[in-house]
């Protein structure tokens, strides 16, 4: 099937540093890759829906200064957390759509993201 | 407003049958979504329903109901490797995924 590639899986930075979270899809192309935030014991929170060449659409209440979305493949999307802070500390999952699955989505492995 | 309820947590017993309920309220509606999310781990795609009825697959089984916005996923033969949160997620008219906050399967020997 359908499979996204999500690096890095754990990162610990330091608070007011940046940090790259990159997702690859291995074997289509994705025109669209929708990232999510999800705290402990808590539902999947859609952050934003990046679109290959143009600019990436950010649900409310997402700073777009903050979370950077760049996708400028057809084949990669990438995630930048800037100036990070100990509340940013989450796991970040991206997702895009599986074309084997009617309407379905197949998902990264995720990346924990913990600020110290 | 849009949302999805299902229980926070359950438990079961190892080869026992468990269901797992979710309800629905979404401006339009393109289908249920069933993800089996193991701790630490990203969801993974258990089923789809967009038609009223039962979709049988091995020992998972997912029940659609439109006009009552009601789902269930049924587990037959539980396994220990089943104990997972499973996540309930519709999608609207916008082809958004509206996702619930999961259910702790809790599976006892």
């Amino acid at each position: 099937g359908a499979v996204v590639s999500q690096h890095p899986s754990r990162v610990i930075c330091k608070s007011g540093t940046s940090v790259k979270i990159e997702c690859r899809s291995l074997d289509f192309q994705a025109t669209t890759m929708f990232w999510y935030r999800q705290f402990p014991k808590q539902s999947l929170m859609l952050m934003a829906t990046s679109n290959e060449g143009s600019k990436a659409t950010y649900e409310q209440g997402v700073e777009k200064d903050k979370f950077l979305i760049n996708h400028a493949s057809l084949t990669l999307s990438t995630l930048t957390v800037t100036s990070a802070h100990p509340e940013d500390s989450s796991f970040y999952i991206c997702s895009a759509p599986d074309r084997e699955v009617s309407y379905g989505y197949t998902f990264g492995s995720g990346t924990r993201l913990t600020v110290v | 407003g849009q949302n999805i309820d299902q229980p926070t947590e359950m438990t079961a017993t190892e080869g026992a049958i468990v269901q797992i309920n979710c309800t629905y309220q979404t401006s339009g509606f393109n289908g249920l979504f069933w993800y089996q999310q193991h701790a630490g781990e990203a969801p993974t795609f258990l089923s789809y329903n967009v038609l009223d009825g039962l979709e049988e697959k091995g020992r998972f089984s997912s029940f659609l109901s439109r006009s009552k916005g009601y789902s269930y996923l049924l587990l037959k033969e539980l396994q220990m490797k089943d104990s997972a949160s499973y996540l309930c997620a519709a999608m609207d008219s916008n082809y958004q995924l509206i996702w619930g906050a999961g259910t702790k399967l809790i599976i006892k020997p």
